[in-house]
């Protein structure tokens, strides 16, 4: 089953604890994203990659990392978690020609204490 | 900069009614997609209808379909005979084609279909 996979889906911890939320996808796309979703503000885009060793910040980059070094996995990173930080997080697939459609992963819920 | 609007956060539709759902984008690039996608409660991300910049016609996907209208940078969603699973928040989002580019959403409209 073509699927976008977010480990884990809810994190509860604590501010200044690295942590690292996985995703991979099975569809061989070259594009993965990393969005944030907070109540009233819409979905916005923290990096996005457009294939293995290349990402680009968006939006909404501070306070984040990612790495792209195999094409089927784009993780994201908050070495020092704040309570800003706190939000719904999705990770996206998609091919590289603009009018395809992204494939979202289910969310990971984290909370910074 | 690029940017995605939409204005109603909150919509209500009466049952087999059709709906409008209000988006409107600034760009420079002459090249450029629109996407709608829908978010149910249970919080997946669900891709409903695309329309690129250069279509001629309207895109249409069974009872989605998009009135784009290129002049006034206006990309609506129309839902036609509403069912109550189309309550959902929906969200408008843009990319520049075939760059491989940053995407950017609007904030959602909140649908609720009343029996």
């Amino acid at each position: 089953e073509a699927q976008v996979t977010q480990n884990p889906r809810y994190l509860i911890t604590v501010t200044g604890k690295k942590l690292t939320v996985t995703c991979s996808q099975n569809m061989n796309h070259e594009y993965m994203s990393w969005y944030r979703q907070d109540p009233g503000l819409g979905l916005r885009q923290i990096y996005y990659s457009m294939n293995v060793e290349v990402t680009d910040k968006g939006d909404v980059p501070e306070g984040y990392k990612v790495s792209r070094k195999e094409k089927r996995n784009f993780p994201l990173i908050l070495e020092s978690p704040s309570p800003n930080q706190t939000s719904l997080y999705f990770c996206a697939s998609s091919y590289i020609q603009g009018n395809q459609p992204q494939h979202f992963g289910d969310g990971t819920r984290l909370s910074i204490l | 900069a690029q940017k995605i609007t939409q204005t109603q956060p909150g919509m209500f539709v009466q049952e087999k009614e059709a709906v409008t759902l209000d988006c409107t984008y600034d760009t420079s690039d002459p090249s450029y997609g629109l996407f709608w996608y829908k978010q149910p409660s249970s919080g997946e991300m669900i891709f409903l209808i695309y329309q690129g910049s250069y279509d001629q016609q309207n895109a249409t996907e069974g009872r989605y379909s998009l009135n784009f209208q290129k002049a006034r940078k206006s990309a609506n969603l129309v839902i036609s005979a509403s069912q109550l699973g189309d309550s959902a928040m929906y969200f408008c989002a843009m990319s520049p084609p075939n760059t491989g580019n940053q995407f950017y959403f609007g904030t959602g409209t909140s649908l609720t279909v009343i029996p």
